[in-house]
């Protein structure tokens, strides 16, 4: 296993579009997380799953944003009418109930 | 509420050795950690700190005074490599999510 994969790395759209980021973790392991990171800050946290289920989810997070571990192996997230406000690395990682997360290469999303 | 504090940049020439400090308000506490992030990478993990002290890992060591509520990053012998943003981040609850604060750029100077 190479790690925590996300795709696309790159993503370009028009405000308003829906977009969603697909994040495959560590095989073996139980927690993922979604994290947002805008330049010069520190990754904030969006959401997180044990397993299937969805354990928390942000205050901050807008119901523009849904996030799915349907089968507890991959993530997706996804934004419904983008804002340019959206504009920031998503970032993936993966845990196995210790205090070592595994981040992925994060997805950089523009919004136009 | 969960706050963490650590200055935004810090430099430092070759072969010296700093200290990144950070503070953290929580309203739970499982926890203090380290992660490295250089620019366009991922972060990733350093050093976890549950109880009171210093752990050594190599040339990082990371010290927790829970009762201050405080924790420091030692980066000995540096190296230009070296050269990256540092994150403290808090755990609240056993098995939750990790709170990053905004970071410390750390500059390597030759």
């Amino acid at each position: 296993d190479t790690g925590v994969s996300q795709d696309p790395r790159h993503k370009i759209t028009k405000r308003g579009q829906n977009v969603t980021f697909r994040c495959d973790p560590i095989s073996e392991h139980n927690r993922l997380y979604w994290y947002r990171q805008t330049l010069g800050q520190g990754p904030e946290f969006l959401t997180y799953f044990q397993n299937e289920a969805q354990l928390e989810k942000s205050r901050l997070l807008s119901d523009r944003f849904s996030a799915e571990r349907p089968k507890g192996s991959f993530s997706t997230l996804e934004i419904q009418r983008t804002e340019q406000g959206d504009s920031a690395m998503y970032l993936c990682a993966s845990s196995v109930d210790t205090e070592l997360m595994y981040f992925g290469p994060g997805t950089r999303l523009t919004v136009l | 509420g969960q706050s963490l504090e650590q200055p935004s940049e810090v430099t430092a020439v070759e072969g010296a050795i700093v200290q990144i400090n950070c503070t953290y308000q929580t309203s739970g506490f499982y926890g203090l950690s380290w992660y490295q992030q250089h620019d366009g990478g991922a972060p990733t993990f350093l050093s976890y700190n549950a109880l009171d002290g210093l752990e050594e890992t190599g040339r990082f060591s990371s010290f927790l005074s829970r009762s201050d509520s405080y924790g420091y990053l030692l980066l000995q012998e540096l190296q230009m490599k070296d050269s990256a943003s540092y994150f403290c981040a808090v755990k609240g609850n056993q098995g939750g999510k990790l709170i990053f604060g905004q970071g410390t750029e750390l500059s390597v100077k030759p």
